[in-house]
């Protein structure tokens, strides 16, 4: 079985310009999340989704936005990218049912570089 | 405020030299306790889910335990290709549904 796919694999930006990241999760899984990871840091959640509906949202501003579409692949979109926006954009796929036993699996990530 | 913090930040081992990576947490009500590996540049690869204090789970030389305030991941006879950087991350009960609260991770090296 495929796991979970990502791209593209890196991508290299000026500042303010927009950028969007796609991801399809594993068959059968119906939850999608992304975590952004900053050199030396462990992933920071950015926003969930499960069946086309936003379930959470950290700590980020709002030129981070996100959607999920029927077939449950999912695009994280970045506005006015900043400097500080350079990290490694990890997208995790569940089944979503809120089990005990719901666990996330990670794509490879998408390495963005902002110049 | 919850809390993931690990420890060691970096970890030197000889080949079957065996050690321990600790992560203490500080969560109101920990629904599971993710231990996950990553390699450079890629995406963390699951490992172990642990629940309630008291339990434990094991895959070749890697052993995770749990208690109330801490989780260990023992890691037994380590060979060079278990070099990585281990990641240990938190799901707190009542949040957004499956949210993963992360530590800094230790990276580990093993040296022949």
């Amino acid at each position: 079985d495929a796991g979970v796919t990502q791209s593209p694999t890196h991508l290299i930006k000026t500042r303010g310009q927009h950028v969007t990241l796609r991801c399809s999760p594993i068959s059968g899984h119906k939850s999608v999340s992304w975590y952004q990871q900053v050199l030396g840091q462990g992933p920071q959640f950015i926003f969930q989704y499960y069946e086309k509906e936003e379930r959470g949202r950290g700590n980020f501003p709002d030129r981070f936005s996100a959607r999920q579409f029927p077939n449950y692949s999912s695009e994280l979109n970045v506005n006015a990218l900043l400097l500080g926006d350079s990290a490694l954009y990890l997208c995790a796929s569940s089944l979503g049912t809120g089990a005990s036993t719901d666990t996330q699996y990670f794509g490879p990530g998408t390495r963005l570089t902002v110049l | 405020e919850d809390q993931v913090t690990q420890s060691p930040e970096a970890l030197r081992l000889q080949e079957g030299e065996s050690s321990s990576l600790n992560c203490s947490y500080t969560v109101s009500g920990l629904r599971g306790l993710f231990w996950y590996r990553q390699d450079p540049g890629k995406g963390p690869e699951f490992l172990f889910t642990l629940y309630s204090a008291g339990e434990e789970k094991e895959k070749e030389r890697l052993k995770a335990t749990l208690t109330k305030k801490e989780s260990f991941l023992h890691i037994t006879a380590p060979k060079p290709e278990d070099s990585a950087t281990y990641l240990c991350a938190v799901q707190r009960r009542g949040s957004t549904l499956g949210r993963l609260y992360f530590g800094r991770g230790t990276q580990l090296t093993v040296w022949p």
